[in-house]
């Protein structure tokens, strides 16, 4: 599971108010990855990392903001989450053979 | 853009068959090829990685192979069995993005 760890697993929250997912790895990997898995939709990336302070878009990005402070940890943040965020979060990471590995998700729910 | 298409949907397969699910990609020009299995509620499991210079990877009963030109891959299953059953994604790797088909969701029959 190339060691990454999600927080929290499990979050019901209303509209309008911040939510922040951290994603934890403990291999150094550089790339780091937010995902969101809807039905009908697949996997969409929201934003990527590819080092510390170094971040970019996916193709969802609006709504999402994220951080990466250290090697280790990148969080995501919904300013003020909305219904239409309510989604599966997955973060990954990226080897230096360019091979993904998955945490076990965040199951986000807003009211 | 890059889109990858995963066809069928969905498949039934009776235990002890041998089945093939396919991926398609629009643009040849790919870094690698990935192939994850995902239980319900669960996350992504790697199973294979094609880097662009290989025509296939084994890992026990399964095969994937990959023909740029053509823009499709394949993963072979052989013998299957019950514990198969999830759903199967396939993803291109291109630049600094991996790009995910919507995935096929394989049942094995017992």
């Amino acid at each position: 599971d190339a060691g990454i760890t999600q927080s929290p697993r499990h979050k019901v929250t209303e509209t309008g108010t911040p939510v922040t997912l951290r994603c934890h790895q403990t291999e150094n990997h550089r790339y780091m990855y937010w995902y969101r898995q809807d039905p009908g939709h697949g996997l969409r990336l929201i934003h990527y990392s590819y080092g510390v302070k170094d971040t970019d878009k996916g193709e969802v990005s609006d709504g999402y903001s994220v951080s990466r402070s250290k090697t280790e940890d990148f969080l995501l943040t919904l300013e003020s989450a909305t219904s239409s965020q309510t989604s599966v979060y997955f973060c990954a990471i990226r080897t230096g053979g360019y091979e993904q590995y998955f945490g076990p998700g965040t199951r986000l729910t807003v009211t | 853009k890059q889109e990858v298409t995963q066809i069928p949907a969905a498949l039934s397969v009776p235990e002890g068959e041998n089945l093939v699910l396919n991926c398609s990609f629009t643009d040849s020009a790919i870094y690698n090829l990935q192939w994850f299995r995902q239980d319900p509620g669960k996350g992504l499991t790697s199973l294979l990685l094609i880097q662009s210079s290989q025509r296939e990877q084994t890992s026990g009963r399964l095969n994937a192979s990959l023909d740029k030109s053509s823009g499709r891959s394949t993963l072979y299953i052989a013998a299957s069995q019950p514990g198969d059953s999830a759903t199967y994604l396939c993803a291109v790797n291109r630049d600094d993005k991996i790009i995910f088909g919507k995935g096929t969701r394989l049942h094995i029959l017992p």
